[in-house]
């Protein structure tokens, strides 16, 4: 069965930091884009990251470049997003994503990192 | 940034009936090297993530009831289901994946009348 699995959420602080990570099975991770999406609570999908099987492309949105770091480990077929810096407005449900290219093809469950004091 | 466009925000349509959404970009999603659209349909149940519909505007996905459909080419698209069922009521997004970033239309909630 292919499933993506996140791990890593929790609550921290404003100016915290937090490592999500996605473990993926059922597939050959090694040959796809990976990507991480985001949902505000209540709110629509907001992409944030993606990066190439073998890491030669890397993409951000604006607002998490500098703050936040895309990787990924295709033998241990996992993906990863450290977060640094997080603000209030990064609170989200964050979902990894696989994909044919840059058209997602399956989500995982997400993963809820509230930023709060 | 391409920015999507979803009308309308919400709809509420009969059992049976047929439910259009649109969706429109702020520039062409319409490559010249493979002509295609680079548009993808999401539909996302309460509590579930969104799961693919339709990929190349037209595309379903596989296990995809063929009673979703997609149509439209360069800024201006749509999601049509044919015969509504109750299973159906969720929020739709229309996305590009045409350039970096990536960016989805705002959602349309879609509900039985």
């Amino acid at each position: 069965e292919v499933q993506l699995v996140e791990s890593g959420g929790g609550l921290v602080q404003p100016g915290g930091s937090l490592r999500l990570s996605c473990a993926a099975s059922g597939f050959n991770f090694s040959d796809y884009w990976v990507h991480w999406v985001r949902q505000a609570p209540g709110k629509g999908l907001e992409w944030v990251a993606n990066i190439k099987h073998d890491e030669s492309e890397i993409y951000y949105v604006d607002s998490v470049k500098g703050r936040f770091t895309i990787s990924r480990d295709n033998a241990k077929n996992s993906m990863y997003l450290q977060m640094n810096s997080l603000r209030a407005e990064d609170t989200a449900i964050y979902y990894c994503v696989y994909g044919r290219g840059w058209i997602f093809v399956l989500w995982g469950q997400g993963t809820l990192v509230p930023v709060s004091s | 940034d391409i920015v999507m466009t979803q009308s309308p925000d919400s709809l509420a349509v009969s059992l049976g009936e047929r439910a259009t959404i649109n969706c429109k970009s702020s520039q062409s999603v319409l490559s010249g090297s493979n002509n295609k659209n680079f548009l993808a349909w999401f539909q996302q149940k309460p509590g579930q993530p969104p799961n693919l519909l339709i990929y190349w505007a037209s595309t379903r996905d596989s296990g995809v009831p063929d009673r979703f459909s997609g149509s439209g080419s360069g800024t201006d698209f749509t999601l049509t289901i044919s015969s509504l069922q109750a299973e159906d009521v969720a929020v739709y997004y229309c996305q590009q994946y045409y350039g970096a970033p990536i960016t989805f239309g705002q959602g349309t909630r879609l509900e039985i009348k």
